[in-house]
């Protein structure tokens, strides 16, 4: 069954310091992997998708995630976090899209990580 | 376009009495999808819809729970009887069909009490 793992439940991290948030994901075919932020009482933004080609993807407001087939990982990155940062942050796995509509479409989500910006 | 629109952003309402949210989608989208995300939780997928037709629904989605998008645009998701376990942010989402670039609405805080 798919499945989507955020190990780390909160972090906190400082202000100008590096990021790095863990995914880990359950799949039984090549994934689409994608990064999204969701700040109090609001909708999801997605910061960055993965589908195929480079395994190095860039995303919006200076994130970046790894794809890593070996470890089943997409990690996402950022070399130095701000004080708007903070926010809930959710990995997603989705089901491969057929053409044909019958399967696919929808996300299974990690249980997000909470990050925390100190000044 | 002004994105995906939910209406309203919050409901609450008392145990066992029925609700009903809106979820207007962007306009050239054909896809919808309604998310139920429950506190500390990530997004749990419930049904979606491709134009008209609704073509997945989770087994989350128990006989009180009903969608409908009539006439492939905005969408009406129903909770009977309310339980306080029906407590949740339900996300509305459109995309394109062969695309997975969601746009999220703002979703729908239901309060049971």
């Amino acid at each position: 069954a798919q499945s989507v793992t955020q190990p780390d439940i909160h972090i906190t991290v400082s202000e100008g310091a590096s990021l790095e948030l863990r995914c880990n994901y359950s799949y039984g075919a090549t994934p689409y992997l994608f990064w999204y932020v969701q700040s109090p009482g609001q909708g999801l933004q997605l910061l960055l998708k993965y589908f195929s080609g480079d395994t190095l993807v860039q995303g919006i407001k200076g994130f970046e995630a790894e794809f890593k087939r070996s470890q089943s990982s997409f990690n996402l990155r950022k070399p130095s976090v701000h004080w708007s940062d903070a926010a809930e942050y959710f990995c997603a796995v989705g089901a491969l899209l057929d053409p044909n509509y019958n399967q696919g479409g929808k996300l299974i989500f990690g249980q997000g990580t909470e990050l925390s910006v100190k000044p | 376009d002004t994105g995906v629109s939910q209406d309203p952003r919050h409901k609450i309402t008392k145990r066992g009495q029925n609700v009903t949210f809106r979820c207007d989608p962007i306009s050239e989208h054909n896809r919808l999808y309604w998310y139920r995300q429950t506190l500390g939780q990530g997004p749990e997928f419930l049904t979606y819809f491709q134009n008209e037709a609704q073509l997945e629904k989770s087994r989350l989605l128990s006989d009180r729970f009903s969608a409908e998008r009539p006439k492939g645009s905005f969408s009406t998701l129903e909770i009977q009887r309310t339980e306080q376990g029906d407590s949740a942010m339900y996300l509305c989402a459109s995309s394109s069909a062969g695309h997975y670039g969601y746009t999220f609405g703002s979703g729908t805080r239901l309060t049971v009490v």
